[in-house]
């Protein structure tokens, strides 16, 4: 089985620092793990993910994330917030890139001027 | 391409009464899924299937069905809704080749209020 857990249900960093949102894994296979971004009265877009290639993955709109099977870890970092960048971000994981996803209860970023 | 489109985006419903979600996409994909997202508890899937004829349950099947006639069709059921199932609800297709799947795709969800 499969399952994430986003460590913040609330984030709020100031426009231009740095955004680091967590996200710790738990699976029983080899993980593809994936983080999605929701707008306001929107659907999910995908902003990255891992399927076992490169542990640093780059993602849209300047977003990464470093897989690190140490720690269980897949966080999500931007290394300068952007006012556009507030909205919930959700962590998931499957056993495999397209299989039923298992979503963490995500994170709701605030980013203020 | 539509991609994957729901319909409708808003619907309220009484307590008791019936209703379906319309889930289409227009690229082939083999693998849909049906996911409702409630506050503080992510997304939790509900049902799913790998091909016209074949469903399954998810995490969270009770009070829904579904069926896959087509490739392009997923439509979910409510038989008797009961406000439990007030949600936002959201669909999601995937390409699949030779055991080899694709990143999810998801509609733009469908808000359901049960009074």
């Amino acid at each position: 089985a499969q399952s994430v857990t986003q460590l913040g249900s609330h984030v709020s960093v100031s426009e231009g620092a740095l955004v680091l949102l967590r996200c710790n894994y738990s699976s029983s296979v080899p993980p593809y793990l994936f983080w999605y971004v929701q707008y306001p009265n929107q659907g999910l877009q995908l902003l990255l993910k891992y399927t076992s290639a490169a542990t640093l993955v780059k993602g849209i709109n300047g977003f990464e994330a470093e897989f690190k099977k140490s720690e269980t870890s897949f966080h999500l970092t931007k290394p300068s917030a952007h006012m556009s960048d507030a909205a919930e971000y959700f962590c998931a994981v499957s056993r495999g890139s397209g299989y039923a996803l298992n979503f963490g209860k995500g994170t709701s970023l605030l980013v203020t001027p | 391409n539509a991609g994957v489109t729901q319909t409708p985006k808003f619907q309220v419903l009484k307590t008791g009464q019936s209703m379906t979600l319309q889930c289409a996409q227009d690229m082939n994909h083999e693998y849909m899924s049906w996911y409702r997202q409630d506050p503080g508890m992510g997304l939790r899937l509900i049902h799913y299937s790998v091909g016209a004829g074949i469903t399954d349950q998810g995490e969270v099947p009770n009070g829904y069905n579904v069926s896959r006639s087509t490739t392009e069709d997923f439509p979910l059921r409510l038989l008797s809704a009961a406000p439990s199932q007030t949600s936002v609800y959201f669909c999601a297709s995937t390409w699949t080749s030779g055991g080899k799947r694709d990143e999810q795709f998801f509609g733009p969800g469908t808000r359901l209020t049960v009074l």
